[in-house]
């Protein structure tokens, strides 16, 4: 099956700080999303992304899917930011399920 | 707020014992998907159903099965409790089948006592 890296697994930011983090992908994919797990463990929808670039506020996020990997951009970082970041994929052969990575754990300090 | 819901939030229960777990999609959605998050497995893939009818299968147990009613709701039983059971257990929703958007609930946690 696809295997997701992320990178790195952890990261840790002063207040305002800029941040890139990096998902692999192993295989073509139908559908790729961002979200942002809480401290309260909700997962929050960021980006549906298979391909290409999307802005939204201090966020923004590009798919190369022809080079199978995913960038996270978050600029002038806040401590509400803090939290895990999972890329997840599906595959085109199985349509349907997300394939999670392991996270990466951001915290930013003030 | 994602759209979807889910109950309860949390739920402690004893070994052996059987739950079941409710979901309420999005309005519209027809695909209903259910993900666990422990800490030794990380967000794995349960089930899915489309329209009431299973679409496709992750690594669920056995002991654990699901259904989605005619009003598109979904339920997760789990039966013969363990205690690596204890997990969050999510669903999501989506438009349809195929590489939509999956939006997710809140969660319900699960602990085994």
């Amino acid at each position: 099956g696809i295997q997701v890296e992320q990178s790195p697994p952890d990261l840790i930011l002063q207040e305002g700080a800029n941040s890139t983090l990096r998902c692999n992908f192993s295989d073509s994919v139908n559908n790729l999303q961002w979200f942002h797990q809480n401290p309260w463990g909700q997962l929050i929808n960021l980006f549906y992304i298979p391909s290409g670039t999307k802005q939204n506020g201090r966020l923004s996020a590009t798919t190369v899917a022809t080079e199978r990997y995913s960038l996270l951009y978050i600029s002038s970082s806040q401590t509400t930011d803090s939290g895990v970041y999972f890329c997840a994929v599906s595959g085109t052969y199985n349509t349907d399920k997300l394939i999670f990575g392991t996270g990466t754990r951001l915290q930013v300090f003030p | 707020d994602s759209g979807v819901t889910q109950t309860p939030k949390h739920l402690i229960t004893a070994t052996g014992q059987r739950v079941t777990l409710r979901c309420s999609p999005r309005s519209g959605d027809l695909s209903v998907y259910w993900y666990q998050q422990s800490l030794d497995q990380g967000l794995q893939f349960l089930i899915q159903y489309y329209n009431g009818e299973e679409r496709a299968k992750g690594n669920i147990l056995e002991r654990f099965s699901a259904q989605q009613f005619p009003d598109l709701h979904s339920e997760l039983n789990l039966s013969s409790l363990e205690l690596g059971d204890s997990a969050l257990y999510f669903c999501a929703s989506s438009e349809g089948q195929g590489g939509y958007e999956q939006y997710f609930g809140p969660g319900t946690r699960l602990t085994v006592t």
